[in-house]
């Protein structure tokens, strides 16, 4: 079981939004820690989507959106591409063991 | 150009050793922690280690603690994972990754650059 919990899979069709969340507990996202997502294309290797909750590093689009509330977080895609077709993981830190670094068991995301 | 090169994978027998390395450059390597991720056959990500820039502190997932140890070498720009006892259940590609850590409204850790990875292959 992972720390932070993803739904499995989403799916939407082209040019639909849709939202993955990101559920975790009092000492990591709840603790105040910042939530960061990542994009897994298939045979690839992760690539950072979003940073600090909600923010976007240079050449993502901005059909990508973060936030963060309370102990939960969400990502955030509209205009759905097909090339947006991936796995996405989010990640933050735990204070309830030193150093840990946390991800959520990932998303599969399907455009229809 | 940022860049993350691993190297050091491949098939070892349960109970054996394997060291893998990440060559960086594009970046001043000692100004920046640095992680090892992993990630089993059709499973999501694991974070197993992250190391500080000065190498002075280390942190490991528990279930590697005592088997694995991470370390760098700043005058040669690399990243070292050295693996003992090595399980099936260790079995994965390894990603090296640069980290960004600090302090603004909250504190955060995330891994912005990622190598392509490296495969470890644990069985008899």
């Amino acid at each position: 079981q992972s720390v932070l919990t993803q739904p499995p899979s989403v799916s939407g069709a082209p040019g639909q939004r849709v939202t993955i969340s990101c559920t975790g507990s009092s000492s990591n996202i709840g603790a105040g820690y910042d939530v960061h997502w990542y994009q897994q294309l298939p045979g690839t290797a992760p690539k950072l989507l979003i940073y600090g909750n909600s923010n976007r590093p240079s050449g993502v689009p901005d059909r990508f959106s973060g936030s963060k509330s309370g102990t939960s977080a969400s990502l955030a895609i509209s205009g759905l591409q097909a090339e947006d077709e991936a796995n996405y993981y989010c990640q933050s830190y735990d204070s309830s063991l030193t150093g840990s670094r946390v991800f959520g068991g990932g998303t599969k995301l399907t455009v229809l | 150009e940022v860049q993350l090169v691993e190297s050091g994978g491949g098939l070892v027998q349960p109970g054996g050793s394997l060291r893998l390395s990440c060559a960086a450059s594009g970046f001043t390597f000692s100004s920046y922690a640095m992680s090892w991720v992993r990630q089993a056959p059709g499973e999501g990500l694991e974070w197993v280690s992250t190391i500080s820039g000065s190498g002075g502190g280390s942190y490991y997932v528990d279930s590697v603690k005592g088997r694995f140890t991470i370390s760098r070498d700043n005058s040669k720009n690399t990243l070292f994972l050295q693996m003992n006892s090595l399980r099936a259940e260790d079995t994965a590609v390894y990603y090296c990754a640069k980290e960004v850590s600090g302090w603004q409204v909250s504190y955060y850790y995330y891994m912005d650059v990622w190598g392509k990875g490296t495969t470890v292959t644990v069985s008899s």
